[in-house]
């Protein structure tokens, strides 16, 4: 099945500071990718997606490359600000069911 | 449009007891989900759902039971609560394809003492 590893946090940035969370998956065939965001004391909410390799998601100035090649699907953003302070998880999908695996998450933290 | 919703939006249960937790949605979609997260974790998949009266296991379904007699709900049941089981959940919701966004309610926060 798939799995999806992403970088531990949390991360701690100051505003305006070039942000960058790693995530890789192993998956047979070719799975289609997201970033969800959880903002503190909510749901999680879709950040961005890729489908097919080489498409690049973006969204609210993230954005993040779905390399077949190196397997990775890895997110930034050129300068964050404090409301960009939450958790990040990296997904896969699974075709059977749409079912999808998540990394660990990664707690972002921005500091003005 | 309310997307998913969830109740209760907080619980204490006692160990040995039962509760339901209900899902709701009202985008039409046949794909339901519920996940639970431990504290500094990632989501993990207890049941799903691709349509009315089909359920199917996830990753972690033990002490859990679902139900999907309609489009829009999709209850979480579980019997004989134990502390292990103290986490948030999450009920999600697609369309099925492998493309699409899953939309996700707020959560129950569930604690067993």
């Amino acid at each position: 099945g798939n799995s999806v590893t992403q970088m531990e946090g949390p991360v701690t940035l100051s505003e305006e500071a070039f942000l960058t969370i790693n995530c890789t998956y192993t998956a047979t065939g070719y799975p289609s990718l997201f970033w969800y965001v959880q903002y503190p004391g909510e749901g999680l909410q879709l950040l961005l997606k890729a489908t097919k390799a080489d498409d690049k998601g973006s969204n609210k100035g993230f954005e993040a490359t779905y390399r077949k090649e190196t397997t990775s699907f890895h997110l930034e953003k050129g300068s964050v600000q404090v409301s960009d302070s939450a958790v990040y998880f990296c997904a896969a999908a699974k075709a059977a069911g749409n079912k999808l695996t998540f990394g660990g998450g990664t707690r972002v933290l921005v500091k003005p | 449009n309310a997307g998913v919703t969830q109740t209760p939006k907080f619980r204490i249960l006692k160990i040995g007891q039962s509760m339901t937790l209900q899902c709701t949605q009202d985008m039409n979609h046949n794909y339901m989900y519920w996940y639970r997260q431990d504290p500094g974790m990632g989501l993990k998949l207890i049941y799903y759902s691709v349509g009315a009266g089909i359920t199917d296991k996830g990753e972690v379904p033990n002490g859990y039971n679902v139900s999907r007699s309609t489009t829009e709900d999709f209850p979480l049941r579980l019997e004989l609560a134990a502390p292990s089981q103290t986490s948030v959940y999450f009920c999600a919701s697609s369309s099925g394809q492998i493309t699409d966004t899953q939309y996700f309610g707020p959560g129950t926060r569930l604690t067993v003492l």
